[in-house]
């Protein structure tokens, strides 16, 4: 792999269900982020991770959970699937150091269908 | 953090230059000016990144004023294939514990035609 795998690329969830979206990187970046994409609402931050052991909320964490074991991996869990979480969710990372910081570099994106 | 504001869309056609301007009246000293390229189904890709002046790739050319309450992203000569989203980011310089929240506006949607 190169750059950054997520996984699934679509699901179809029922309600309720609960559901972990993965995304791996081997660039061994230190900062991790998941932004969802919704249409004519551009990408909004849901949570982050500065390194492994640590996770931040983003714009609009309520409904989701991350955890940072190790360095590469940075699964997103919807404890209980909602229709208002159907979107494309996109994984990212970046190098903290310095300007680098600022330049994600993102996954191909799961495509996620709640009914 | 910074607020960003873009013209939701734009056209455009074949061959011309395309600018780009995001607004983003309070930027602060240690923040950095970021612009992705984004095609249908795929994630957002880095185009160039600059914090004043004028900076110069192969892709494009970004330009920052001195206040740097606004860039502009160039594209020389487009064609059909630059057809696609563009998002500005301006976000803070990694603060040690501090965390990144790096924030997207809703993007530009260039349409280029023939």
């Amino acid at each position: 792999i190169a750059g950054i795998t997520q996984a699934p690329t679509s699901q179809i969830l029922a309600a309720g269900r609960r559901m972990t979206l993965r995304c791996t990187q081997d660039m061994r970046h230190n900062a991790m982020y998941w932004y969802r994409q919704d249409l004519g609402l551009g990408l909004r931050l849901i949570h982050y991770s500065n390194t492994a052991g640590t996770t931040g909320k983003g714009e609009v964490p309520d409904g989701y959970s991350v955890s940072r074991a190790n360095t590469d991996d940075f699964p997103l869990t919807l404890a209980s699937a909602v229709p208002s979480q159907t979107s494309v969710y996109f994984c990212a990372s970046s190098d903290s150091s310095g300007a680098g910081a600022n330049v994600l570099t993102f996954g191909a994106g799961s495509r996620l269908t709640v009914l | 953090l910074a607020k960003t504001t873009q013209p939701i869309s734009m056209d455009s056609y074949e061959g011309q230059e395309v600018n780009i301007t995001c607004s983003h009246n309070n930027i602060a000293t240690n923040d950095y000016i970021t612009w992705y390229q984004q095609f249908p189904s795929q994630g957002p890709r880095f185009i160039i990144q600059g914090y004043k002046t004028k900076v110069t790739n192969e892709v494009a050319s970004l330009f920052i004023p001195a206040d740097r309450k606004s860039s502009t992203l160039s594209l020389p000569r487009v064609s059909l294939s630059d057809t696609a989203v563009y998002y500005c980011l301006v976000g803070t310089l990694w603060v040690t514990g501090g965390g990144n929240k790096l924030t997207f506006g809703t993007g530009t949607q260039l349409k280029v035609e023939l």
